[in-house]
């Protein structure tokens, strides 16, 4: 089955310093998956940050970036200045688009806590 | 925006007792999913539907049942809860197209079973 593993816990970033949330997926589909980052905010639902279903290219929303790359099997989450609003929940996830179900397969979350 | 409302938002409820949780979706959406989010397991896909009358079994769907009466209401029961179903439960419509998997998201239930 599909996989997804991710920076484990939680991560604390100052703010304004640079941050990296690590994600690898496995799949056994003959498709190459959509990925994508979700985000928790305090109190709210999960909801896209962004996603991308092309090998090789980049997506970016909120000043996050994130690069699809089927060499590594790796979607990992980097921005370059994070502020304390973005202190939530980010969850890597993969989807099959071969299964043609609209499932998604998540990672384990990452709690990102940014301090003043 | 997609709006997607669950409730009710907490639930406390006793071993053996009979559990259900609601969601409500005004998107228009085909499919629509349940998961359970537990610390060191990520959220996992539980049941799913395509469209009314609609269920499928997801990856973890012992101990719980779906039902899709209308496209705009999925709910997931829990016959006899168990303390291990103690959980946050969340629900998520989406399109369901080959290659527009945006889920929309509840805010959740908490459910706690005693």
């Amino acid at each position: 089955g599909d996989s997804v593993t991710q920076t484990e816990g939680q991560v604390t970033v100052s703010e304004s310093k640079s941050l990296i949330i690590n994600c690898t997926y496995s799949t056994t589909s003959i498709a190459y998956p959509n990925l994508f980052w979700y985000v928790r905010y305090p109190g709210e639902g999960l909801q896209l940050l962004l996603k991308v279903i092309t090998a090789g290219q980049k997506g970016s929303s909120r000043g996050f970036e994130a690069t699809y790359n089927k060499e590594t099997t790796s979607f990992h989450l980097q921005k370059a200045s994070v502020q304390e609003s973005d202190s939530a929940v980010y969850y890597c996830a993969l989807g099959d688009p071969g299964a043609n179900t609209g499932k998604l397969t998540f990672g384990h979350g990452t709690i990102l806590r940014v301090h003043p | 925006e997609a709006a997607v409302t669950q409730s009710p938002r907490n639930k406390v409820a006793v071993t053996g007792g009979k559990v259900t949780l609601s969601c409500n979706q005004t998107n228009n959406h085909n499919n629509m999913y349940w998961y359970r989010q537990d610390t060191g397991h990520g959220l996992r896909l539980i049941h799913y539907s395509y469209g009314a009358g609609s269920t499928e079994k997801g990856d973890i769907p012992d101990g719980y049942k779906a039902s899709r009466p209308s496209q705009e209401n999925f709910s997931l029961i829990l016959e006899l809860a168990t303390p291990s179903q103690t959980s946050v439960y969340f629900c998520a419509s989406g399109e369901g197209t080959i290659s527009n998997e945006r889920l929309f998201f509840g805010h959740g239930t908490k459910l706690s079973v005693l």
